[in-house]
């Protein structure tokens, strides 16, 4: 499968604890992005890489959320402290340089109880 | 005010109709925009990109008022399978993010 791939898929956890999902975006695509999703809402952009750099952090993430981009390949985004209201689908998406479509994975969907 | 903002929906309607979706967006410095399709549970994928001139594809056709910062898209002959949500996009102030409406649910029923 060369498609956006998400990991784990479902993340049931108890609320305080820490959590890591991990994105692996199409070989070569240099743009990846992360995207919170909740029932009835569109997705809500949370940071943008360019290879290993990020430029971009919506005011969405606070400072108990993460992400990583470390060598420019795959990409980590961590919850620290979780809350009931970080429950959400958490989508990654990448795009290649010609910016014409962002290729969106299956998401992770995190429950917090 | 939300950056994109779209018809609330839903909209259902019979097979073979044409329906019509709405987007308004904020930034007039936007410079791309696209419709997503996004199945129940799902994750988001590319319908159609939106050009000024405006474009069709099959059934679907996309035009842009850059003037009144409008987007809309047009299903033609409705089927079953256009069944989903339609996720207005436009790109963000900053030129990387994109932003996406709540979306228009859409029901085409026999």
């Amino acid at each position: 499968d060369t498609g956006v791939s998400q990991d784990p898929r479902h993340k049931i956890t108890k609320r305080g604890q820490n959590v890591t999902f991990r994105c692996d975006p199409i070989s070569e695509h240099n743009r990846l992005y992360w995207y919170r999703q909740t029932l009835g809402q569109g997705p809500e952009f949370l940071t943008y890489f360019q290879n290993e750099a990020q430029l971009e952090k919506s005011r969405l993430l606070s400072d108990r959320f993460s992400a990583e981009r470390p060598k420019g390949s795959f990409s980590t985004l961590e919850i620290q402290r979780t809350e009931q209201g970080d429950s959400a689908m958490y989508l990654c998406a990448s795009e290649d340089k010609t910016n014409t479509e962002a290729f969106f994975g299956q998401g992770t969907r995190l429950t917090v109880v | 005010r939300k950056e994109v903002e779209q018809d609330p929906g839903p909209f259902n309607v019979p097979e073979g109709a044409t329906v019509a979706f709405n987007c308004t967006y904020s930034n007039s410095a936007s410079q791309s925009f696209f419709w997503y399709r996004q199945d129940c549970r799902k994750e988001p994928k590319l319908l159609m990109s939106v050009y000024s001139s405006g474009n069709e594809d099959g059934r679907f056709t996309a035009q842009l008022n850059r003037a009144s910062q409008y987007i809309s898209l047009l299903i033609r002959d409705s089927k079953l399978s256009d069944s989903a949500t339609y996720l207005c996009v436009v790109n963000s102030n900053s030129g990387y993010a994109l932003n996406f409406g709540k979306g228009t649910s859409l029901l085409v029923t026999p």
